[in-house]
């Protein structure tokens, strides 16, 4: 069956550091995968989305790669800061029209 | 910006009722989905809609059931509500073509008693 995994329900880091996030993925061959940031008590907001043929992508201090071979895409937010903590979501597209989402990484930036 | 709303942001409802929830969004997007959202299961999801009339059972559509009659709203109805389907629901919409986001409202939190 599709499985997407996130490996840490949970991670704490210092202020400054690079934080990286991993998704793993099985029985699917997506097209492009996205990655979501969600806040207490709201909704997944977007933040990046990397097709197949994309090795990489950035957008600020975020930086996703996305790895066909290994079905591993993951997630890095540079320079982190306490602003940055929230729970981030993986998410694919397989079949028809149908977006399958990971557990979630809560991150916890601490000062 | 999209704007996806959610009638109610918390419901309580007694086993056994019949409960709507309801959804609009404003961008004319042909995608609508239903998730619920549990602790330690992260989002699941229960049915989407890729058109008026039209709609595709996702992960775990036992119990509940949707309705869209216009473009703009999406409807998830529980038949007879138990204390199992107490949970988070997110709505979601997004444009048909496939690299596009999903854009959530912020939820309606549900307790059946």
């Amino acid at each position: 069956s599709q499985k997407i995994e996130q490996n840490s329900e949970a991670l704490n880091i210092q202020e400054g550091k690079t934080a990286t996030l991993t998704c793993n993925y099985t029985n699917y061959s997506p097209a492009y995968l996205q990655w979501y940031r969600q806040d207490p008590g709201r909704g997944p907001v977007f933040l990046l989305l990397i097709r197949e043929n994309e090795k990489e992508k950035r957008k600020e201090r975020l930086k996703v790669t996305f790895d066909t071979t290994l079905k591993q895409s993951l997630f890095h937010i540079t320079a982190s800061q306490p602003a940055d903590s929230a729970t981030y979501l993986c998410a694919l597209q397989g079949g028809y029209q149908k977006v399958t989402f990971g557990t979630g990484t809560k991150l916890q930036v601490i000062p | 910006d999209v704007k996806v709303t959610q009638s109610s942001r918390y419901l309580v409802k007694r086993t056994g009722e019949k409960v709507f929830l309801e959804c609009v969004q404003d961008m004319d997007h042909e995608n609508m989905f239903w998730y619920r959202q549990d602790p330690g299961l992260g989002l699941r999801l229960i049915y989407f809609s890729y058109d008026v009339k039209m709609k595709e059972k996702g992960d775990i559509p036992e119990g509940y059931s949707v309705s869209r009659e216009k473009k703009e709203r999406f409807s998830l109805i529980l038949e007879s509500a138990s204390t199992n389907q107490t949970s988070m629901y997110l709505c979601a919409s997004s444009l048909q073509q496939n690299n596009s986001p999903l854009h959530f409202g912020n939820g309606t939190r549900l307790t059946v008693t």
